[in-house]
């Protein structure tokens, strides 16, 4: 396996554009994670799937975020609109059952001008 | 807000040397995992030490866990420039029957040859 893919590696868009994160999971995964990670604030979980139903997405920052999983191989984050603050890299990284490790992809650098 | 904190935030030591970091986290777990992070790259599973378990070792890794002070502590044996890198450690909880993996702030460490 590929491990976890994520697209694409960099994003550089305009305040008030849309983004569209992408993973791709490891086959045979249940889990799905999204994470955001930036100097201030550290590694911070966004949302996590478990067989592609969203079970907390209490680490969404605002309305703005939205995630979605509408098969076992493919998830998105969108942001929209943008903002400056929304400027980090975010990973995706699953795991195939409770107790396990989980495994990363090599992330998304988002910055937002 | 993060469940783990990493203590201490940075430790740079010379090679040869033990390398001891501690987390400490707030509420009841189903395991606890280490995770190391190379610069501009995705996290990597280093160990997993269950809540039923007390220590645990690796190769050059050795982990404790006592849940009875909520803390645990990663030790690398005979420290080597390789090992240069940031060091997270995360907790497993069962939330609405699945489980969150959370995430602390992370250790920089530096060996210094």
């Amino acid at each position: 396996d590929a491990g976890v893919i994520q697209s694409p590696r960099h994003e550089v868009t305009e305040m008030g554009q849309e983004v569209t994160l992408r993973c791709k999971p490891i086959s045979g995964h249940d889990y799905l994670f999204w994470y955001r990670q930036t100097m201030m604030r550290g590694l911070e979980l966004l949302i996590y799937f478990n067989n592609n139903v969203p079970i907390d997405d209490s680490g969404m920052p605002e309305d703005r975020f939205s995630a979605k999983m509408p098969n076992a191989s493919f998830s998105t984050l969108k942001i929209q609109p943008s903002e400056p603050r929304d400027s980090a890299v975010y990973f995706c990284a699953s795991r195939d059952r409770e107790g396990t490790e989980a495994f990363f992809g090599q992330g998304t650098r988002l910055t937002v001008v | 807000s993060q469940q783990g904190e990493e203590d201490p935030q940075a430790l740079s030591i010379q090679e040869g040397e033990n390398a001891t970091m501690n987390c400490s986290y707030k509420t009841s777990i189903n395991n606890l995992q280490w995770y190391r992070q190379n610069s501009g790259r995705g996290l990597v599973h280093l160990i997993l030490i269950r809540s039923n378990e007390r220590e645990k070792h690796s190769g050059r890794l050795r982990v404790t866990l006592d849940t009875s002070k909520k803390s645990s502590s990663l030790l690398i044996t005979a420290s080597r420039a390789a090992d240069t890198a940031s060091y997270f450690c995360a907790t497993a909880s069962l939330i609405q029957g699945a489980q969150k993996l959370v995430f602390g702030q992370g250790t920089r460490l530096t060996i210094n040859p």
